[in-house]
């Protein structure tokens, strides 16, 4: 079974902390996406990669940065977490063609205090 | 700035009935559409995808598809208190990127 997997399920944070989020998958897929979720603002785009070592600011990366060294393995990272960073943090793969869509991870509850 | 709109809800039906669940997107270029189904607390799953007009049916769901109106839609028949979730509609274009509505929450009411 396809599988996208996240470190942690829930994590709490301190101010100006710096926090990494991984995110793995095993399905050998090219396309990685870190989006969080909020209360109604559904799904925000903050980075994805299309390849290794390749990434691409989504709508929201203020705050962010990304990591691609393994095909399998994006990291999202909050460079000095602050208070409104506090969401859910949704990790997804997709395959190439037409046809595939985003296999999502579990997500992590990012608190920060 | 390309939009997915849904009627965020809750849309109530009762048990055995049809649930009708409504998209309009705005990029003309949109090349195939999804439906993803998240239980509070969960990670959004696919449940369905189209790309061609007209309808496509899974069990107890089908997908209809309007490029020309830029609608997009999930039937649930015979709707069961499991499947009271919120239901996520995204769009992909040329690229690799969906776009997001901001879903609608289904309650089915036993």
């Amino acid at each position: 079974d396809v599988k996208v997997t996240q470190s942690s399920r829930y994590l709490v944070k301190r101010t100006g902390e710096k926090v990494f989020l991984e995110c793995v998958q095993d399905m050998d897929h090219e396309n990685m996406f870190w989006y969080r979720q909020d209360p109604g603002l559904g799904l925000r785009l903050i980075y994805f990669s299309y390849d290794v070592k390749m990434k691409e600011k989504g709508d929201i990366p203020e705050g962010y940065s990304v990591s691609r060294e393994k095909k399998e393995r994006f990291s999202l990272i909050l460079e000095s977490a602050s208070t409104n960073q506090t969401s859910m943090y949704l990790c997804a793969s997709r395959g190439q063609g037409g046809s595939y869509g985003y296999t999502f991870g579990s997500g992590t509850r990012l608190t920060v205090v | 700035q390309k939009e997915v709109e849904q009627n965020s809800g809750p849309l109530s039906v009762p048990e055995g009935a049809i649930a009708s669940l409504n998209c309009t997107y705005s990029d003309r270029g949109s090349q195939s559409f999804f439906w993803y189904r998240q239980y509070s607390g969960k990670s959004p799953e696919l449940i369905m995808f189209i790309y061609s007009n007209g309808d496509k049916e899974d069990g107890r769901f089908t997908a209809q598809l309007n490029k020309a109106s830029q609608y997009v839609s999930l039937l649930i028949r015979d709707s069961q208190p499991s499947d009271s979730a919120t239901y996520l509609c995204a769009v992909r274009d040329y690229g690799q990127n969906f776009v997001f509505g901001p879903g609608t929450r289904l309650s089915v009411l036993p």
